[in-house]
């Protein structure tokens, strides 16, 4: 079945980096785009970015923008999300999560979020 | 960006009772609207896609409905596990948004 894992979370002071990585197993990676959503403490959920089932393509939203990079590596199954730039307000849960429509060519449409990982809790503190 | 509002943001209803949320958008999607489930710790879990499509897996007392810009998440007879927050999220186009999300409480 579908296994997505995160890791990389952690504590980490403003302006700092840190790297995120979500291994998936259990389907065709390359199949599929890939998102990253977070959580803050107690609040509802964000959509961060989405990378192309080849990587071609990324796009992200306003809050991150700049600041952090999707990238996918097909021949190992890892997403990642490079963040940089951090601040106390990226404190959360990040989620990697799957699309759900499979692509085998050409440019595909986006879809929902059909499969998850546990999270992994980035804090930004001092 | 589309904002996607939710209603009510929290309700209380006994098992067997029949739970209601609604979603409305900021403009016009057509059918890119899915539901969520998410239980305290854990991660969300797909519910409804494509507005009234239910996930494999997903118990038939779930459903959804709507189109344009109204879409509603229905529990047709509560069960003690649909104790969650639910969470709309419109698949529209970049950047996806989501609702604020609905916590459902068993009496």
């Amino acid at each position: 079945q579908v296994q997505l894992v995160e890791s990389g979370g952690g504590v980490v002071q403003p302006g700092r980096s840190l790297r995120l990585s979500c291994a998936a197993s259990g389907f065709t990676f390359s199949g599929y785009a890939m998102h990253w959503v977070r959580q803050a403490p107690g609040e509802g959920l964000e959509w961060l970015a989405v990378i192309s089932y080849t990587g071609t393509n990324q796009y992200y939203t306003d809050a991150v923008r700049g600041r952090f990079t999707i990238s996918r590596d097909n021949s190992d199954n890892t997403l990642y999300l490079q963040m940089s730039s951090l601040k106390t307000e990226d404190t959360a849960v990040y989620y990697c999560a799957k699309d759900s429509i499979f692509c085998s060519g050409g440019s595909c449409a986006f879809g929902y979020f059909d499969d998850w990982g546990h999270g992994t809790l980035v804090t930004v503190s001092s | 960006d589309i904002q996607m509002t939710q209603s009510p943001s929290f309700v209380s209803a006994s098992v067997g009772d029949r739970v209601t949320i609604t979603c409305r958008a900021s403009q016009g999607i057509s059918s890119w609207l899915a539901w969520y489930q998410q239980k305290p710790g854990k991660a969300p879990n797909l519910l409804i896609y494509a507005a009234s499509s239910l996930q494999g897996g997903v118990p038939s007392r779930f459903s959804g409905s709507g189109s344009g810009t109204d879409f509603t998440l229905s529990i047709s007879s509560l069960q003690p596990e649909d104790s969650a927050t639910y969470y709309c999220q419109q698949g529209n186009g970049v950047p996806f948004t989501f609702g604020r999300g609905t916590k459902v409480e068993i009496k």
